[in-house]
């Protein structure tokens, strides 16, 4: 079946330590997003890509990075320098066209300790 | 700048009851608009989209919105709410120009009451 798979569900950190957190998709979508969820603010965009090789800043990239090596996935970086990354992150997919809707991940919990 | 604008934090109803989650919007141009559910611990799931037509709409497990122009609104409505509707509920737009990603509400929390 096609989606798309993150990875892992659940992610413990300590403070000062980077984690990269997995997102796959096979349904051949050219654009990918990440979201980051906390409660009572909604869904606010880290980062997305529409092509491989090539991905833009949303509007809270502080502290994170990305890559898009293979159009299947889209990894996101969760570096130190990220100052409240407890949250759950959202991965997701579209076909790059104007009425396409998105796609998304299970979602990855990333905790702090 | 688009944004997207869910006046209700929570919304109560009764079972069997109509619904309504209640969503504003503000894009330059015609809206690309969406809604989405979310249940706990998990993705959301894609429930309808107005892109251009019939100002109703309908999606998934008898939900639909209607879009009105004027007010610049796409309130989600099901006629007869069930207990398993109780969940999180997005609104999203998009400008209809460009690639412009997704800009989402901060979600309505439906609890249907048997």
């Amino acid at each position: 079946d096609g989606g798309i798979t993150q990875s892992p569900k659940y992610l413990f950190r300590k403070e000062g330590q980077n984690v990269t957190l997995s997102c796959e998709q096979n349904l051949n979508h050219d654009a990918m997003y990440w979201y980051r969820q906390d409660p009572g603010q909604g869904l606010r965009l880290i980062y997305y890509s529409q092509i491989v090789n090539d991905f833009q800043k949303g509007d809270i990239a502080e502290g994170y990075s990305v890559s898009r090596e293979k159009k299947e996935s889209f990894p996101l970086t969760v570096t130190s320098a990220q100052k409240n990354p407890t949250a759950f992150y959202l991965c997701a997919s579209r076909i790059v066209a104007y009425t396409g809707e998105l796609f998304f991940g299970e979602g990855s919990r990333l905790t702090v300790l | 700048a688009q944004s997207v604008a869910q006046p209700e934090d929570q919304v109560n109803v009764a079972e069997g009851n109509p619904l309504t989650v209640k969503c504003t919007y503000s894009v330059s141009g015609n809206p690309y608009l969406f809604w989405y559910v979310q249940y706990p611990n998990r993705g959301l799931q894609f429930l309808l989209k107005y892109i251009t037509g019939d100002n109703l709409v309908k999606g998934s497990y008898g939900f639909e919105a209607e879009f009105n122009k004027s007010q610049t609104s796409f309130h989600l409505k099901k006629p007869s709410a069930l207990v398993s509707d109780s969940a999180l509920y997005f609104c999203a737009v998009r400008a209809p120009s460009g690639n412009t990603p997704l800009v989402f509400g901060k979600g309505t929390r439906l609890s249907v009451i048997a």
